[in-house]
């Protein structure tokens, strides 16, 4: 039982190029969320699924888009990185359909914008 | 947004000592939360806080609503080395009509001596 899994745990992108970040929980939740977390900063939710099939803007959703691909994954796509992106990105999960149950975080991704 | 004011921004403390934080907002909120990371992991939950007025302890852990729905606080009793980590407080509006999005305070960074 891994709980929320990220890859990759480290990218450096240049400005305009894209790339997908993967998330994947073996707990069966329904929900699934999208984080970015700066220096000093707490974090802000960028989008969340609430159960398969359906996606929500979170705080700051401006530059990204997600896919829930079936229940176990939540990717989240950056089309044109911009160093504003810089950050630790953040996938979290809870098992039912409501941001007052436990979510459970994975690791991290550390994404460098240059 | 909403605004979450979280101090002391950090703590330096000797292995024994009591430690106290707290989160205010201009804004009430329905559910308070208070997670813990550790250095290149994900946040985890410590305690999470429904009504105004609770008091919900973990362990060496205390936590409190507090009676104006607008703050609330943590408590860390005989501080150990484990203890190091940044604490971060969350709430949430939630009610009749209200978003159930968290917004999380800046954290408090804790290192505890031996």
């Amino acid at each position: 039982n891994a709980g929320v899994t990220q890859t990759p745990k480290f990218q450096v992108l240049k400005t305009g190029q894209s790339m997908t970040l993967q998330c994947a929980q073996d707990m069966n939740h329904n929900s699934m969320y999208w984080y970015r977390q700066d220096p000093g900063m707490g974090l802000r939710l960028i989008y969340y699924s609430a159960s398969e099939g359906t996606t929500d803007k979170g705080e700051v959703p401006n530059g990204y888009n997600v896919s829930r691909l079936n229940k176990r994954e939540f990717s989240l796509r950056l089309e044109s990185a911009a160093p504003s992106q810089t950050s630790v990105y953040f996938c979290a999960s809870s098992l039912r359909r409501t941001f007052t149950d436990t979510q459970y975080f994975g690791p991290g991704t550390r994404l460098t914008v240059l | 947004g909403q605004q979450l004011n979280q101090s002391p921004q950090s703590m330096f403390i000797q292995e024994g000592e009591d430690v106290s934080m707290n989160c205010t907002s201009s804004s009430i909120f329905n559910t308070w939360l208070w997670y813990k990371q550790e250095p290149g992991e994900g946040p985890v939950l410590l305690i999470a806080l429904y009504k105004a007025g609770e008091l919900t302890s973990n362990g060496r852990l205390t936590a409190q609503f507090g009676i104006t729905r607008k703050d609330s606080f943590l408590n860390i009793s005989a501080s150990i080395p484990s203890d190091v980590g940044i604490y971060f407080c969350a709430g949430q509006p939630g009610g009749s009509g209200g978003s159930y999005i968290p917004t999380f305070g800046r954290g408090t960074s804790l290192i505890v001596h031996p």
